[in-house]
Parts: C-alpha cells; structure tokens; sequence
C-alpha cells in the first residue's frame, strides 16, 4: 500500500480564498484523523471519522473549516474563507479504527498551508 | 476529556548520553492505548511504539525503551546512548477507546556531536 496519501503537498494562496486540502486513506483502514500543527498550538486534532462519519469535529477552529468524508477512500478538509491563521501544516491519518482498536494511526506527508 | 502532557519542551544531549522524555496522561477511560511518534528534521510523523492500559510490561527495543506506569499515568521513553540521529521531536499520544486520538506537545530532543 502507498501509504495515506495528502495533496496538495504545499498550498499557497490569498486571505479570503477557498483552500481544499485532499486525503486517501489507507484501504481497509476505519478510522481518518485531520490534524492541524502549529508551532504555537501543536497538533491539534481537528476532527476524526469513523466508517465515514464524523464522530467528534468539536477541534474544528470555526465555521470556516468544513470536512467531509464521501466515501471510505477520499476525505477533504475546506478553509473558506482562509486566513493567514490558517497557515500550518495539516496532517491527515488513517488507522484500522473500530471501537477499541489499539492499532497507531498512520499519517500522510502533511500539507503546509499558507495564507498569504 | 483527554490530556497528554510533556512537560519538556526542549531536551539537548552530547551524543552518547542517556536521555528520558517524559509523559503524563489523563483519561477517564478504563481501557486506553499509548503511543509514541517521532517527527524528524524532514517532518514526517513516524511511529515508535504503542501500548494498552492492560499491558504494564515495560519494553526494550534495541536503543530505545519505555517505562509504562498506571499509578502515575506515565508513559516516558528513555534513548540510551543518543546518537545525532535522534535529534527530532517526539510526541506521546493517547487514544480512547473510541478512538479519539490526542497529542502531547512534543519534546524537541536535540542531539549534539
């Protein structure tokens, strides 16, 4: 398997512009993780699904970020509108995932964001 | 609500030394896991080890090794021998039973030659 796989790798754009951050999970795996790491705030654990449902987003900073997961290959992560607060670098992470599983999480190569 | 602490933010070491990096956790679940991850200069999260609330067993893996303790809600991870090579940041993390999985803050571990 190629891994979790994120793209952008790097994403650059204006204050007030609609950023979409890309994730493929690895096949099989139940469980998708949107982190967000700042050096002032860490890694944030923005929200998390579970067989493709959004099972805590209480991390999403506000309204303007969204996420969805259609389908067990494919999650997004929207910034609309961006803010130069929004620049980070943003993890995504899959893991085998049903209640109880102790399997690590397994993360993509990050997006770096930045909100110019 | 679930919490992992590190409480060093910056560790630096001359190769060779032994170093600890310390971990607390809270949870009100009885069956949690423990993970440790190292982020390298390069930036990618790579994981090092996991364990369950139900596994005591401390655990040695060639240079690295990890003292796991309930009754203090500890996890720390002990590098014998450091080498330039582990310089990095490491984070411990903790997932609940229902899978929400939080980080520490890191420690950023510096290896000097």
């Amino acid at each position: 398997d190629a891994g979790v796989i994120q793209s952008p790798r790097h994403e650059v754009t204006e204050m007030g512009q609609e950023v979409t951050l890309r994730c493929k999970p690895i096949s099989g795996h139940n469980s998708l993780f949107w982190y967000r790491q700042t050096m002032m705030r860490g890694l944030e654990l923005l929200i998390y699904f579970n067989n493709n449902v959004p099972i805590d987003d209480s991390g999403m900073p506000e309204d303007r970020f969204s996420a969805k997961m259609p389908n067990a290959s494919f999650s997004t992560l929207k910034i609309q509108p961006s803010e130069p607060r929004d620049s980070a670098v943003y993890f995504c992470a899959s893991s085998l995932g049903a209640t109880g599983d102790d399997t690590e999480a397994f993360f993509g190569q990050g997006t770096r964001l930045t909100v110019v | 609500a679930q919490k992992v602490t590190q409480a060093q933010t910056e560790i630096s070491v001359v190769e060779k030394e032994d170093v600890t990096l310390d971990c607390v956790y809270e949870t009100r679940d009885t069956t949690y896991y423990l993970f440790w991850y190292k982020q390298p200069p390069s930036g990618e999260l790579v994981f090092l080890i996991r364990r369950n609330s139900f596994d005591e067993q401390n655990e040695i893996s060639g240079r690295y090794s990890w003292n796991f303790q309930k009754s203090t809600s500890s996890f720390n991870f002990t590098i014998t021998a450091s080498q330039v090579v582990d310089s990095a940041v490491y984070f411990c993390a903790l997932k609940d039973y229902g899978q929400n999985f939080v980080f520490g803050p890191g420690t950023r571990l510096s290896v000097l030659p």
